[in-house]
Order: C-alpha cells, then sequence, then structure tokens
C-alpha cells in the first residue's frame, strides 16, 4: 500500500536558519504530494502541493519539489521564523480507488527559537 | 465562510460511555472524512464519505460508526468507548471530483476525546 516517512523530529532552528524536512513515498502511479502545517492547538491547514512531477510547490517562503526519480517531496525554507514553529506532516493521495484517502508521515515538530 | 466545523471541542467519557462527535461544513463539498491523530502515530482515517449517500472505512474503522445526515453534516459515533479511543479527532472535506478523487483536504478545529 501507499506510505510516506518523513525525518523524525523534533527539530530545533534558531530564527533565519535553513530549513530541510525530508519526505520520501511509496506509491503506485503518479499521486499527489501535500505538505500540512499544524500549528498548537489547531487544526491541520494545506501548507503547499504538487500533482504532477517536476511541480514546485510554495507558499509562505517554503517550497517542495515533486521528484519522481527519487519519490521525494522535501519542504525546504531558506529563512525561518519563531512563528513557522508547528508540525509539519507530509502525505500523498493515490490515483484510483485508493484516491480519496490522504496518507501521512508521522509528523516533523519543528521549534524555531529567537 | 466558517469552513469545517466540529463539536465538542473537548470531551471526557467513561468506558462504555456513547458518544456522537459532529462536523459540518459549508464550501459545498462532495468529499468528508474522520481521522485521529495520536502522538507519533500520524493521521489515520477512520471513515470517509466520498459523496452524499455513501460511507466507506478507512485505515482504523473498529469501534465506530458514521452518519453522513445531508451534503454538510458528516457525524461520528462511539457506541462504547473504550481507553484506547482516547485522541484528538478530526473532520475534514474535499471538492471530491478529478483524478486524484478527493482533492485537497481542508480540516476542522479537532475535538480531543478522554476516555477513563
Amino acid at each position: 500500500g501507499d506510505s510516506v516517512t518523513q525525518m523524525e523530529g523534533p527539530v530545533t532552528l534558531s530564527e533565519e536558519a535553513f530549513l530541510t524536512i525530508n519526505c520520501t513515498y511509496t506509491a503506485t502511479g503518479y499521486p499527489s504530494l501535500f505538505w500540512y502545517v499544524q500549528y498548537p492547538g489547531e487544526g491541520l491547514q494545506l501548507l503547499l502541493k504538487a500533482t504532477k512531477a517536476d511541480d514546485k510547490g510554495s507558499n509562505k517562503g517554503f517550497e517542495a519539489t515533486y521528484r519522481k526519480e527519487t519519490t521525494s517531496f522535501h519542504l525546504e525554507k531558506g529563512s525561518v521564523q519563531v512563528s513557522d514553529s508547528a508540525v509539519y506532516f507530509c502525505a500523498l493521495s493515490g490515483v484510483g480507488a485508493g484516491s480519496y484517502q490522504l496518507t501521512f508521515g508521522k509528523g516533523t515538530k519543528l521549534s524555531v527559537i529567537p | 465562510n466558517a469552513g469545517v466545523t466540529q463539536t465538542p471541542k473537548f470531551q471526557v467519557l467513561k468506558t462504555g460511555q456513547s458518544m456522537t462527535l459532529q462536523c459540518a461544513q459549508d464550501m459545498n463539498h462532495n468529499s468528508m472524512y474522520w481521522y485521529r491523530q495520536d502522538p507519533g502515530m500520524g493521521l489515520r482515517l477512520i471513515y470517509y464519505s466520498a459523496s452524499e449517500g455513501t460511507t466507506d472505512k478507512g485505515e482504523v474503522p473498529n469501534g465506530y460508526n458514521v452518519s453522513r445526515l445531508n451534503k454538510r453534516e458528516f457525524s461520528l459515533r462511539l457506541e462504547s468507548a473504550a481507553p484506547s479511543q482516547t485522541s484528538v479527532y478530526f473532520c475534514a472535506s474535499s471538492e471530491g471530483r478529478g483524478r486524484h478523487g478527493g482533492g485537497t483536504q481542508y480540516f476542522g478545529p479537532g475535538t480531543r476525546l478522554l476516555v477513563l
């Protein structure tokens, strides 16, 4: 079945540091890929997505590129802020009969310190 | 436009009690979902409704039932709560069309459930 593996946290960075959170996936065909963010005490919000190979999703300074050859969708940001402290989830949506289900990674907690 | 709303926000139950978690969306979405979130486990799908009038099991359906009351509302029922059902429950909705049937999902704020 489909699966998502993302780097374990927690990750602690200083403000203005570079962020990478690794995400790799296993799926048949060409899934859609997502990054969701969860701020403390809140539900998940879509951060960015990509629906086909080589697409780059971007939002709020975050970027991720859909790499079919390495089955990866790593999240990056050039300069993190304290307000980026949250849990980040990588997810995929398959094709066909299973396409209604989002398969999530376990989440990576990011803490940004001033 | 409230998006996805959930009630209650927090609930404490005793083992064996029953309760219903309510979810509503005002985005005219076709598909709705119930997830549970446990530490270190990510989110796991309990049930989903691809369209009004249909429901299907997800990854962890045991101990739960659902009702798609109409296009807007999708409820989750625990008939006899167990401590293993202590979790945070999220409802989500999506347009439910296209090649990737579900599409982008939009989440509610969650219900924290503690079963003693």
